[in-house]
């Protein structure tokens, strides 16, 4: 089975745009899709990008996702950021053995 | 409107029997994977298992393998994660989700507020 690897935390300023890292350890990230959620202080996750670049139900277009094969890495693009964008950010793909794989979440500081 | 509803918070001693639950609202429970998150304080996410309520087929993750029982009640629409002898190592966070479509392979599109379980002599 692979790993994935995020930054421990990122910062930048409101009004400003992040890009958060998840690399696979092994095998092509583009084998299995790649999912991100956030989870804000104290509640449970919600679904942010499904399928490696589609936005979940009700989530604004500041939010992208995308692959790239060259880094073996997807990426979650947040613009125009919001202290509300303050939180815990995991991407998730898809393994044999593990078959749901969670990277270690990054946290996002909006300051 | 596609809900699950977890049980409350849980307050045991080492050694004790827990078994949470997870009640799927608001669509087909029986044709949709649910699956198992932990949560250790402060910690990330951690992928427990999925379990088919139409059939109870599961896909356990080893770190769990043994640890946990998943079941389902189809009369109920209930899924349940079970402990026979707790720890506490087990104090942590559980959530159930559903994936977006009836593959397990698919992304969770649906979380549960979670379970607060507290294993404390």
């Amino acid at each position: 089975n692979f790993l994935l690897t995020q930054p421990h935390s990122v910062s930048e300023s409101p009004g400003k745009t992040v890009t958060i890292s998840c690399t696979r350890t092994s095998g092509s990230i583009a084998n299995n899709y790649v999912q991100w959620f956030q989870q804000r202080p104290g509640r449970a996750p919600t679904t942010v990008i499904l399928e490696d670049k589609i936005r979940a139900s009700g989530v604004p277009d500041r939010f992208s996702g995308a692959i790239d094969t060259s880094s073996n890495s997807a990426s979650l693009t947040i613009s125009g950021l919001k202290t509300e964008d303050e939180a815990d950010y995991y991407c998730q793909s898809f393994g044999t053995i593990n078959r749901v794989i969670f990277g270690g979440g990054t946290k996002l500081t909006v300051l | 409107e596609v809900q699950l509803v977890q049980s409350g918070a849980e307050v045991k001693k080492p050694g004790e029997s827990l078994r949470i639950s997870c009640q799927g609202s608001g669509y087909r429970f029986s044709s949709y994977w649910i699956g198992w998150v932990r949560q250790l304080p402060g910690q990330g996410l951690e992928w427990m298992g999925l379990i088919h309520p139409e059939d109870s087929d599961t896909k356990v993750s080893p770190s769990f393998q043994g640890q946990v029982t998943m079941s389902v009640d189809k009369s109920s629409a209930t899924a349940f994660l079970q402990w026979t002898s707790l720890k506490a190592s087990d104090t942590a966070m559980y959530y159930c989700a559903r994936p977006y479509s009836t593959s397990w392979n698919d992304a969770f599109d649906v979380w549960g507020p979670g379970t607060l379980v507290t294993v404390s002599s």
